[in-house]
């Protein structure tokens, strides 16, 4: 059974700053990881999908990276700005469903 | 090309009635899944449709339910509301079939509040 956890909860940092969330699975045949930002009373965007022949991706500002081998997946982001300040989810695969960790809520401070 | 579209974006119901939600995939999606996110619990998987057929389900009183119609449209309903349903509903659509290569794509939500 699939179980994802997020660390930390919440993080807050000031603008400009490089940072990384981290996530980590416990089924480690998983193959493929997804990212996703949700904004406050929103739905969910998907920022990265890393599948598992591949051990990054990137996207702008963005780098997703996946080691099944430790069962853990990192988001990047780079010269973070204000607009960043999100929840940031990641989510791996179980049976016909996504399962989720419970979340980092970024706070970017000007 | 379009979005995963949920309808109605906030609804208001009280205690006992019941709701249905409304979820259209991404034209050729034929799998939809839908989840329910609170402040307590996170984001908790209620159930997944394939080609109208029920294929995993959540652990969700009977009092949620949900089918698929043969142009992959979901709707998900639930029947005497309870104030603990107050929550945003979310739905998501992939493209797979043995497996979910493409990822999920998910709608707007619908935040559901029972008074």
């Amino acid at each position: 059974k699939q179980e994802v956890t997020q660390i930390p909860a919440a993080l807050s940092v000031p603008e400009g700053e490089n940072l990384v969330l981290n996530c980590s699975f416990t089924d480690s045949a998983i193959y493929n990881l997804q990212w996703f930002r949700q904004d406050p009373g929103k739905g969910l965007t998907s920022l990265l999908l890393i599948q598992s022949s591949q051990r990054e991706q990137t996207s702008g500002r963005l780098n997703a990276s996946l080691d099944k081998s430790s069962g853990r997946s990192t988001l990047y982001i780079a010269a973070s700005q204000p607009g960043d300040s999100a929840t940031y989810l990641c989510a791996g695969p179980g049976a016909q469903k996504l399962v989720f960790g419970q979340g980092t809520r970024l706070t970017i401070n000007p | 090309k379009a979005g995963v579209t949920q309808t109605p974006r906030y609804l208001i119901k009280t205690r006992g009635q019941q709701v249905t939600l409304s979820c259209s995939p991404i034209s050729g999606h034929r799998s939809v899944s839908w989840y329910q996110q609170t402040p307590g619990q996170g984001l908790q998987f209620l159930f997944e449709y394939f080609s109208e057929t029920q294929r995993n389900k959540g652990n969700f009183p009977g009092r949620f339910s949900g089918r698929q119609f043969s142009n992959s449209r979901s709707e998900m309903n639930v029947s005497t509301l309870e104030l603990g349903d107050s929550a945003l509903y979310l739905c998501a659509s992939s493209s797979m079939g043995q497996g979910p290569l493409g990822g999920y794509t998910f709608g707007s939500g619908t935040r559901l509040t029972v008074v």
